[in-house]
C-alpha cells in the first residue's frame, strides 16, 4: 500500500501545474484523499479534500487555495490530481497526498516540491 | 479556524529519558458524533509526516508503545516514555474535527 506522487517543479507567478499521486495496493475510489503542503522550513499546512466514491467524490479546500486549486480524480489510473491555477509565491511547498481513515492522516506519498518563482 | 498550540517547540531530551508535548486547541475537539478528531503525527528529518496516534490516544499499526496519547476536550498530551536515537524529529498535533483542518507549530525533538 503506498501512494507514489508525480509532478512539481518551477513555475512563475501566475501560472498553473498540476500534481498527480498514484495509489497501487488499494483502490483510491474507496477513500478520501486530502492534499497537505509545507513550505520551506515550515509546518504543515491543509490544503483540501476529495472525499470517496460514496460520497461523490465531493471536495473542501482551505481558504488560501479555494477557486485557484482544484481536486480530481482518474479512476482508470487509480490517481488523485490536484490542479493549481494562478500560483503566487506563497504557494511555494512541498505537496503531500494523504490517505485518510477515520478523519487521521494514515497514509503519505513521498511529496512533490512546487517553487513559485519568476 | 481552530488554532492548535503546541509547547515546547524545542524539547531536548537524554536518551532514555521522557518526553511530552502539550497541544491545546482554541475550541473544543468534540465533534458532533461523540468523536475527538485529535492526531499526533512524527516528521523525522528530510522524510514525510508519519501517523503515530489517532482520536487522542489509539496507536496506527507499527507504533511503538513507547508512544502514548491522552487528553480531553481541548488539552492534549503526547508522551514518549523512553526517547530513542530514531525519535529525533518534529511532532505535530493535529484536529479533524473541523474544517479547515490544522495543525500545531510543531515541535522539536532533539537528543542532548
Amino acid at each position: 500500500v503506498q501512494l507514489v506522487q508525480s509532478g512539481g517543479g518551477l513555475v512563475q507567478p501566475g501560472g498553473s501545474l498540476r500534481l498527480s499521486c498514484a495509489a497501487s495496493g488499494f483502490s483510491l475510489s474507496d477513500h478520501f484523499m486530502d492534499w497537505a503542503r509545507q513550505a520551506p522550513g515550515k509546518g504543515l499546512e491543509w490544503v483540501g479534500r476529495s472525499r470517496n466514491k460514496a460520497n461523490s467524490y465531493s471536495t473542501e479546500y482551505a481558504a488560501s487555495v479555494k477557486g485557484r486549486f482544484s481536486i480530481s480524480r482518474d479512476e482508470s489510473k487509480n490517481s488523485l490530481d490536484l490542479q493549481m491555477n494562478s500560483l503566487k509565491t506563497e504557494d511555494t511547498a512541498v505537496y503531500y497526498c494523504v490517505r485518510v481513515y477515520g478523519r487521521a492522516f494514515e497514509i503519505w506519498g513521498q511529496g512533490t516540491m512546487v517553487t513559485v518563482s519568476s | 479556524d481552530i488554532v492548535m498550540t503546541q509547547t515546547p517547540l524545542s524539547s531536548p531530551v537524554t536518551l532514555g529519558q521522557p518526553a511530552s508535548i502539550s497541544c491545546r486547541s482554541s475550541q473544543s475537539l468534540v465533534h458532533s458524533d461523540g468523536n475527538t478528531y485529535l492526531s499526533w503525527l512524527q516528521q523525522r528529518p528530510g522524510q514525510p509526516p508519519r501517523l503515530l496516534i489517532y482520536k487522542i490516544s489509539n496507536r496506527f499499526s507499527g507504533v511503538p508503545d513507547r508512544f502514548s496519547g491522552s487528553g480531553a476536550g481541548t488539552d492534549f498530551t503526547l508522551k514518549i516514555s523512553g526517547v530513542e536515537a530514531e525519535d529525533v524529529g518534529v511532532y505535530y498535533c493535529m484536529q479533524a474535527t473541523q474544517f479547515p483542518l490544522t495543525f500545531g507549530q510543531g515541535t522539536q525533538v532533539e537528543i542532548k
